[in-house]
């Protein structure tokens, strides 16, 4: 089983300012199929970064992924309000499929 | 538009069962691995199940394996989820969640379903 580690567990920002979060793989990741999830409170996760740099369908170009083998970056250019909220990564190459642990960003 | 609706949650006693299902709609169900993924109060996301378009293969997380059932009616596009046995540590929202081929990002996800165990 991959392990997933996702650091730092929360990250306090200012609107505007870029967030930087990372995921580390126990092992490489099959074909770098490592995907990116933001959940709000309530609500169900939502697909933002796939494959690992692609965007999902209504994405904005603010938020960006990268990385390859073990080390995954997810990066946020400029932080909107409706952007606070915990973010997850996923390897979807073997089973079983796994998620990191989740940061959160909140507002500072 | 794609839809995903589970329902069947609930309070169930320790060792009871609940059956949860899943109604899909806006996309062709039987071409698609579905998937549960469920989370603990205040946690994070844990994947639970899945099973293959048509239904030929399905696989668990060590934590349900022997006590949980996966299983679709791709006439009826509708997944199910059946849990036996049920423990405290298995009270999670339950979500519903889209695949492509097995090899894809979860795209969709439904609204979640609440299980509650406890005596």
């Amino acid at each position: 089983e991959i392990v997933l580690t996702q650091s730092p567990g929360t990250l306090s920002l200012s609107p505007g300012e870029r967030a930087t979060l990372s995921c580390r793989a126990s092992q490489s990741v099959t074909s770098n199929y490592l995907a990116w999830y933001q959940q709000k409170p309530g609500q169900a996760p939502r697909l933002l970064i796939y494959g690992p740099s692609s965007r999902a369908t209504g994405i904005p170009d603010r938020f960006s992924g990268s990385g390859s083998g073990t080390d995954f970056t997810l990066t946020i250019s400029r932080l909107e309000p409706e952007d606070f909220a915990v973010y997850y990564c996923q390897q979807y190459g073997s089973s079983p499929w796994t998620f990191g642990q989740g940061t959160k960003v909140e507002i500072k | 538009e794609v839809q995903l609706v589970e329902s069947g949650g609930g309070l169930v006693q320790p060792g009871g069962s609940l059956r949860l299902s899943c109604a899909a709609s806006g996309f062709t169900f039987s071409s698609y691995w579905m998937h549960w993924v469920r989370q603990a109060p205040g946690k994070g996301l844990v994947w639970v199940s899945h099973v293959k378009s048509d239904g030929s293969s399905t696989g668990y997380a060590d934590s349900v394996k022997g006590r949980f059932t996966i299983s679709r009616d791709n006439a009826k596009n509708t997944l199910f989820l059946q849990m036996n046995s049920l423990r405290a540590e298995d009270t999670a929202v339950y979500y519903c969640v889209r695949d492509d081929i097995g090899l894809s990002p979860f795209d969709y996800w439904g609204q979640g379903t609440l299980v509650t165990v406890s005596s």
